[in-house]
């Protein structure tokens, strides 16, 4: 069974910083594009982030380049997002997303989703 | 950027009718390698994660109810439900996951029950 818990999350002042992780099981990892998805307060989903499997080519959003890195270590099967100079406007729930199946056509199809974790940006 | 666009923003239906939602995109996402249309539907219930419904514009993802389809082509898309039940109360997103990011979602649906 596909399983993935988003940690990290919590209060964070105005230009701090804050590291997300999603623990994968249950797949390999390595193989899969994952991705992050945030829904802030009252608003729609937004894509935010990409890692495609393998090499690990990275995407991003105009609103976090410069600002947020992904990464992935496949020996942990764990997911990352490196949050830095942090703005109220990123205050959202941020999701942890696998891609339904492996291939490069399709590494933003997300077919499995974490439980979300909290971020909120805030003095 | 791709923008998607849904319509209408929100919709009341009865139990038992058909409940019909609109994505359209700004420029095709029918990719001619694989004549595919790269979009997907989204169902997202208060406290819980999204969940995929259709993607290729028309294929019901496994252990979906078939009152649930999808269909159009190029930049027009559709999400029909076909006998809404009281479970099928959610927002509803398109999204396109065409070659290159950004990868972006419509703005969202609600639907509820008249």
């Amino acid at each position: 069974e596909v399983q993935l818990l988003e940690s990290g999350g919590g209060l964070v002042q105005p230009g701090g910083s804050l590291r997300l992780s999603c623990a994968a099981s249950g797949f390999p990892f390595i193989s899969y594009a994952m991705t992050w998805v945030r829904q802030a307060p009252g608003k729609g989903l937004e894509w935010v982030s990409s890692v495609s499997g393998g090499v690990g080519t990275t995407y991003y959003a105009d609103s976090v380049k410069g600002r947020f890195t992904i990464s992935r270590d496949n020996s942990k099967s764990t997911l990352y997002l490196q949050m830095s100079s942090l703005r109220a406007e990123d205050s959202a729930l941020y999701y942890c997303a696998r891609q339904l199946s492996v291939g490069t056509t399709t590494r933003a199809l997300l077919g499995y989703w974490g439980q979300g974790n909290l971020v909120t940006v805030s003095s | 950027d791709i923008v998607m666009t849904q319509s209408p923003d929100s919709l009341a239906v009865s139990l038992g009718e058909r409940a019909t939602i609109n994505c359209k995109s700004s420029q095709t996402i029918l990719y001619s390698s694989n004549s595919k249309n790269h979009l997907a539907w989204y169902q997202h219930k208060p406290g819980q994660p999204p969940k995929l419904l259709i993607y290729w514009a028309s294929t019901r993802e496994s252990g979906v109810p078939d009152r649930f389809s999808g269909s159009g082509s190029g930049t027009d898309f559709t999400l029909t439900i076909s006998s809404l039940q009281a479970e099928d109360v959610a927002v509803y997103y398109c999204q396109q996951y065409y070659t290159t990011p950004p990868w972006t979602f419509g703005q969202g649906t609600k639907v509820e029950i008249k």
